[in-house]
């Protein structure tokens, strides 16, 4: 089992520019999530799934949105990057409302 | 609003002595946390966790207590070893929610 994997690793964006992250998860969780770690701020909560096709935001949703048209898959796209959103991306999946398992994470970096 | 806060940023030991690492958390209604481990350039990994109707949960060198009264946990490292280094995350969930709310970290260093 791979469990969960992130594509891609590494993106540097200029401003204004689009694009979206891959979270896959091998483990056929109902639940999936996305946050973003910065320096001082811990994880925060972007956006969760409970399901396939459901999707609801989290603690920090401005300027991301998701997807999750198949129940392994779970897209977070940034339409409009801005500097502000420079940050390290996790996703996570869980069975339940126990623990979760964790991505390798994406760096992403917008000039 | 900070529902989970760990205060300490960071912590010092030396190998073989006890890492007790510490968390706060505001909202009532938690009745299940975790704590989460994270090394660099990797995403954090389960670690233990325990539930709103226990006060102590064991996992080998790991103990986690929970003292509900005061909206306190702490996580108990004995021995420590060098690769216990890294940034320790506390978590929280109550029962309405499938989400965790996490607090910032607090790194610890254990020194051979």
């Amino acid at each position: 089992n791979a469990g969960v994997t992130q594509t891609p690793k590494f993106r540097v964006l200029k401003t204004g520019q689009s694009m979206t992250l891959l979270c896959a998860q091998d483990m056929n969780h109902e639940y999936m999530y996305w946050y973003r770690q910065d320096p001082g701020m811990g994880l925060r909560l972007i956006h969760y799934s409970v399901g396939e096709g459901t999707t609801a935001k989290g603690e920090v949703p401005d300027g991301y949105n998701v997807s999750r048209l198949k129940k392994q898959n779970f897209l977070l796209g940034l339409e409009s990057a801005a500097p502000s959103q420079t940050s390290v991306y996790f996703c996570a999946s869980s069975y339940s409302r126990g623990e979760q398992f964790f991505g390798p994470g994406t760096r992403l970096t917008v000039l | 609003d900070q529902q989970v806060k760990q205060n300490s940023p960071s912590l010092s030991v030396q190998e073989g002595r006890i890492s007790i690492l510490n968390c706060d958390y505001t909202n009532s209604m938690f009745d299940y946390f975790l704590w989460y481990k994270k090394y660099p350039a990797e995403g954090p990994t389960f670690l233990i966790s325990i539930s709103s109707i226990k006060d102590k949960n064991e996992d080998g060198r790991f103990t986690v207590f929970l003292n509900k009264s005061a909206k306190h946990l702490s996580l108990h490292i004995v021995p420590s070893q060098p690769g216990d280094s890294a940034v320790y995350f506390c978590a929280a969930s109550d029962p309405g929610f499938q989400k965790l709310v996490f607090g910032t970290g607090t790194r610890l260093l254990v020194s051979p």
